[in-house]
């Protein structure tokens, strides 16, 4: 099947700097990709739509300057948190649309603010 | 607006048991439903979608699920747990099965014990 692949699978930052995690559709082009957030026992919350050459669409209470999405191809969306804190630590999951319409789930990305 | 709504937390089976993994979904158009399994540190995996071509939908790893109008419900079983069914499942619902974004349960716990 559909391969999403995320990278990095762990990142570890200090408070302030900044971290881009990626989602590559490997065996398909992606014109849309969606970004999620998960927190520790809960369920995954929408936070973008991601189009490919066009500016993302947040959902409602995303911070669209701290979490800047880029879909500069059809095969790559980043994320990138800008000015991370503690409070940014969690577990995002993409997931890239195929041909068929179907969703398909990157692996996430553990991301932890010190 | 659409919601799904995932009926317990928490659900611990015998190996060997029936697992039942409830879901009631919400929408004013016909919806389309899926169960995703999670395990730690994971991405998504599809198990089943409901497109509309049948009400009793059969999924990977032995699931199934009905889908059930009156009863806007669409639980998920399993005639007998395997310890490695153990991980987190969830319910969610799209508008349409073009590939929108979709809307996540919170989630449910399958525990197994031997």
């Amino acid at each position: 099947g559909a391969v999403v692949s995320q990278h990095p699978s762990w990142v570890i930052c200090k408070s302030g700097t900044s971290v881009k995690i990626e989602c590559r559709s490997l065996d398909f082009q992606a014109t849309t990709m969606f970004w999620y957030r998960q927190f520790p026992k809960q369920s995954l919350m929408l936070m973008a739509t991601s189009n490919e050459g066009s500016k993302a669409t947040y959902e409602q209470g995303v911070e669209k300057d701290k979490f800047l999405i880029n879909h500069a191809s059809l095969t790559l969306s980043t994320l990138t948190v800008t000015s991370a804190h503690p409070e940014d630590s969690s577990f995002y999951i993409c997931s890239a649309r195929g041909g068929t319409g179907e969703l398909f789930f990157g692996e996430g990305s553990r991301l932890t603010v010190l | 607006a659409q919601s799904v709504t995932q009926l317990g937390s928490h659900v611990s089976v015998s190996e060997g048991a029936l697992v039942l993994l409830r879901c009631n979904y919400s929408s004013s158009v016909p919806p389309y439903l899926f169960w995703y399994v999670q395990y730690p540190n994971q991405g998504l995996q599809l198990l089943l979608k409901y497109t509309s071509a049948a009400t009793l939908v059969k999924g990977i790893n032995g699931f199934e699920a009905e889908f059930k109008k009156s009863e806007t419900s669409f639980h998920l079983t399993k005639p007998s747990a395997h310890m490695s069914d153990a991980a987190e499942y969830f319910c969610a619902v799209s508008p349409n099965q073009a590939g929108t974004a979709l809307i996540f349960g919170k989630g449910t716990t399958l525990s197994v014990s031997s």
